[in-house]
């Protein structure tokens, strides 16, 4: 049983600079999502795909940032020109939907150190 | 608009021990789920139990046992004779309106010390 996978698990990167995060969800989950998670805090909601149409975005996903899921499969997370403030846990997780009680089963996540 | 709220920001008991972690949630919706998650020290989330609102059956899963009551939008979380694996950084967390995001509480971070 393959879980959510996400890579890269670490990424320091420079502020200014671009990074991409792939997630490959459970294969048979149709919904996608991304979350972001701070120090201290509980996940907080950035956007959801349901195959591959992206039905809803957080106003905390501001312009330079851009989420795709091209086949209904795996994701993409672009962080274009990094901040400081970037610097997250980025949490992918998938679920069945409304079949499950959209129950999501989260990946190990990626952390975002933008220096 | 859907909102979690766990007020027990920390808790620190001594193995044995009893722990309740309580969760308040607010939604308008009449059909919601809840959900608890725990986030041991490796990072990941990993999912606990679920419930409907239409189930207010408590739940006792081993040493875990869940208690849902409408009356109070409250979902509590008891642990009977924690263990130090138990240390971690439990979620409550609100699916409604659709299911379609499910939303989170801030955390309660429990430490079970030997």
């Amino acid at each position: 049983d393959t879980g959510v996978s996400q890579d890269p698990r670490h990424k320091i990167t420079k502020r200014g600079q671009n990074v991409t995060f792939r997630c490959d969800p459970i294969s048979e989950h149709n919904r996608l999502y991304w979350y972001r998670q701070t120090l201290g805090q509980g996940p907080e909601f950035l956007t959801y795909f349901q195959n591959e149409a992206q039905l809803e975005k957080s106003r905390l996903l501001s312009n330079r940032f851009s989420a795709e899921r091209p086949k209904g499969s795996f994701s993409t997370l672009e962080i274009q020109r990094t901040e400081q403030g970037d610097s997250a846990m980025y949490l992918c997780a998938s679920s069945l939907g409304r079949n499950s009680g959209n129950t999501i089963y989260f990946g190990e996540g990626s952390w975002l150190t933008v220096v | 608009a859907q909102k979690v709220t766990q007020a027990q920001t920390e808790i620190s008991v001594v193995e044995k021990e009893d722990v309740t972690l309580d969760c308040v949630y607010e939604t308008r919706d009449t059909t919601y789920y809840l959900f608890w998650y725990k986030q041991p020290p490796s990072g990941e989330l990993v999912f606990l139990i679920r419930r409907n609102s239409f189930d207010e059956q408590n739940e006792i899963s081993g040493r875990y046992s869940w208690n849902f009551q409408k009356s109070t939008s409250s979902f509590n979380f008891t642990i009977t004779a924690s263990q130090v694996v138990d240390s971690a950084v439990y979620f409550c967390a609100l699916s409604s309106g659709g299911y379609q995001k499910v939303t989170f509480g801030t955390g309660t971070k429990l430490q079970v010390i030997p």
